[in-house]
C-alpha cells in the first residue's frame, strides 16, 4: 500500500532564504509525481508535475526532483518571498490507477 | 478559462440529512475526481470519471455516498443519509486526457459540516 510522507510538517523560515521541502512514498510503482500548494480556504494549485522517466523539473524559483528508486522528492524554493506562505503538498500517482495518494502536506511560512 | 467551480462552498446539516455537492470541471477535461479531507488526515481519493463512465471509485466510503456525471459535464456527489463523520473538505478536480502528464486542477472545494 503506497505511503506518501512529508517532513517537516510545518517550517518557518525569514525572507530570502533557500529552502528544501521533503517529500518520501513507499511503493516506487509510481507513473508521476506532483507538487501542489494550498492558500487556507483555497483548492490547490499544480506547482510541478514530474513524470516517472524524469529526474526533475524547473518553474521560476521552484524546481522538485524525483528520485524514484529511493522513493524521494524534494522541492527546492530560492528566495523564498512572503507570498510562498502556504501549504505545500505532494502526491505521487499510483501506477495500475489514475488516483493520487496524497501526503498530509508541509505548512509553510515566510516571515518578513 | 475558467477553473474548476464547485458548489456550495460551505454546507451545515444534520445527521440522517441529505446533501449533494457540486462540480463543474476545466470545458473539455474528460477527467473528474472526487477527493476529501476529513479533519487532520491528508487528501484521500474518492473516486475517478472519465467523461461519463466511473473508471474507480473504489475510495467511496460506503452506499450512503453516491456520484453522478451527467453527460460526461458537471458532477453530483450526494450524501445519503449523511453521517457525523462525513465532515469534511470534498474537492473536486479535473484533468485532461492523458492523465499521466496533465496536471491535475482542483476546485476550492465544499466544506461539509454534518452536525
Amino acid at each position: 500500500k503506497q505511503e506518501v510522507t512529508q517532513i517537516p510538517a510545518a517550517l518557518s523560515v525569514p525572507e530570502g532564504e533557500n529552502l528544501v521541502l521533503n517529500c518520501s512514498f513507499t511503493d516506487s510503482a509510481i507513473y508521476n509525481l506532483q507538487w501542489f500548494r494550498q492558500d487556507p480556504g483555497k483548492g490547490l494549485t499544480s506547482l510541478l508535475l514530474i513524470q516517472s522517466s524524469q529526474r526533475e523539473q524547473t518553474s521560476g524559483r521552484l524546481n522538485a526532483s524525483l528520485d524514484k528508486s529511493s522513493g524521494r522528492s524534494t522541492l527546492y524554493i530560492a528566495a523564498s518571498q512572503p507570498g510562498d506562505s502556504a501549504t505545500y503538498l505532494c502526491a505521487v500517482g499510483a501506477s495500475g490507477t489514475y488516483k493520487y495518494i496524497f501526503g498530509t502536506g508541509t505548512r509553510l511560512k515566510v516571515l518578513a | 478559462e475558467a477553473g474548476v467551480t464547485q458548489f456550495p462552498s460551505h454546507s451545515v446539516i444534520e445527521k440522517g440529512q441529505t446533501v449533494t455537492l457540486r462540480c463543474d470541471p476545466i470545458s473539455g477535461h474528460d477527467n473528474l475526481y472526487w477527493y476529501r479531507r476529513v479533519m487532520g488526515k491528508e487528501i484521500k481519493f474518492l473516486l475517478h470519471f472519465v467523461k461519463e463512465s466511473k473508471q474507480d471509485e473504489s475510495g467511496m466510503p460506503n452506499n450512503r455516498f453516491l456520484a453522478e456525471r451527467t453527460g460526461g459535464t458537471y458532477s453530483t456527489l450526494k450524501v445519503q443519509p449523511a453521517e457525523l463523520e462525513d465532515s469534511g473538505v470534498y474537492f473536486c478536480a479535473s484533468s485532461q486526457s492523458r492523465v499521466t502528464t496533465s496536471p491535475l486542477h482542483f476546485g476550492n472545494g465544499t466544506r461539509l459540516t454534518v452536525t
